[in-house]
């Protein structure tokens, strides 16, 4: 069972806006901890896509950017478009746990 | 170029053990924490363990406290993953993942490719 959670499906036309929420609790997200964003395409390796909540890594274009508020944070995505289809995860920081970092259970984006 | 490949994965009987590697190059290894993160067939991402650039600190998941271990070699740029009393709850593709800091943990800015264990009789 993840600890941060997210939608397990979104959707969207090309050209429209999505968004992909990612739910914590007051040990991680609500703690202060960053948020960060992968994208992990069809039988490829995830890359950072958002990095501490609203950084694009170069590369990445600006139809992605992320946002944080309380214990939630979200990703969304402007003009949709076909390659954005992938698996989107979420992943912060908790101190109580015996290890530190944790996944959302990840949001498969599928592209209409 | 910075790369991270990922060997010693196959296929192993329940309660044996494997040792998964990562031999890392393009950039300079113990400037950084390191990660082990898994992927069971089908499912999402689960963080496995982390190491600070020094080694001094180390993390696990719930799931493999006490049965495996991270380390790592800074002269020879290598990451390891002792896996002891596999189950089939283990079989995942394992990825290697540098962290952006020197500390357990921040966020994971280069993958590499994996390697597929699979726990069966």
């Amino acid at each position: 069972q993840s600890v941060l959670t997210q939608p397990p499906s979104v959707s969207g036309a090309p050209g429209q806006r999505v968004t992909i929420s990612c739910t914590g609790s007051s040990s991680d997200i609500g703690a202060g901890h960053d948020v960060h964003w992968y994208q992990q395409l069809p039988g490829t390796a995830p890359k950072v896509l958002i990095y501490a909540n609203t950084h694009r890594p170069s590369g990445v274009p600006g139809r992605f950017s992320g946002s944080k508020s309380g214990t939630s944070a979200s990703l969304a995505i402007t003009g949709l478009q076909a390659e954005d289809e992938a698996d989107y995860y979420c992943q912060s920081f908790d101190s109580t746990l015996s290890g530190y970092v944790v996944f959302g259970g990840g949001t498969k984006l599928t592209v209409l | 170029e910075v790369q991270l490949v990922e060997s010693g994965g196959g296929l192993v009987q329940p309660g044996r053990s494997l040792r998964l590697s990562c031999v890392v190059s393009g950039f300079t290894f113990d400037d950084y924490a390191m990660h082990w993160v898994r992927q069971a067939p089908g499912k999402g991402l689960e963080w496995v363990s982390g190491i600070s650039w020094n080694s001094e600190d180390t993390g696990y998941a719930d799931s493999v406290q006490g049965r495996f271990t991270i380390s790592r070699d800074n002269a020879k740029n290598f990451l390891y993953l002792q896996m002891n009393s596999l189950s089939d709850e283990d079989t995942a593709l394992y990825y290697c993942a540098k962290d952006k800091t020197q500390w357990v943990a921040y966020y994971m800015d280069v993958w590499g490719k994996g390697t597929t264990v699979i726990v069966s009789s």
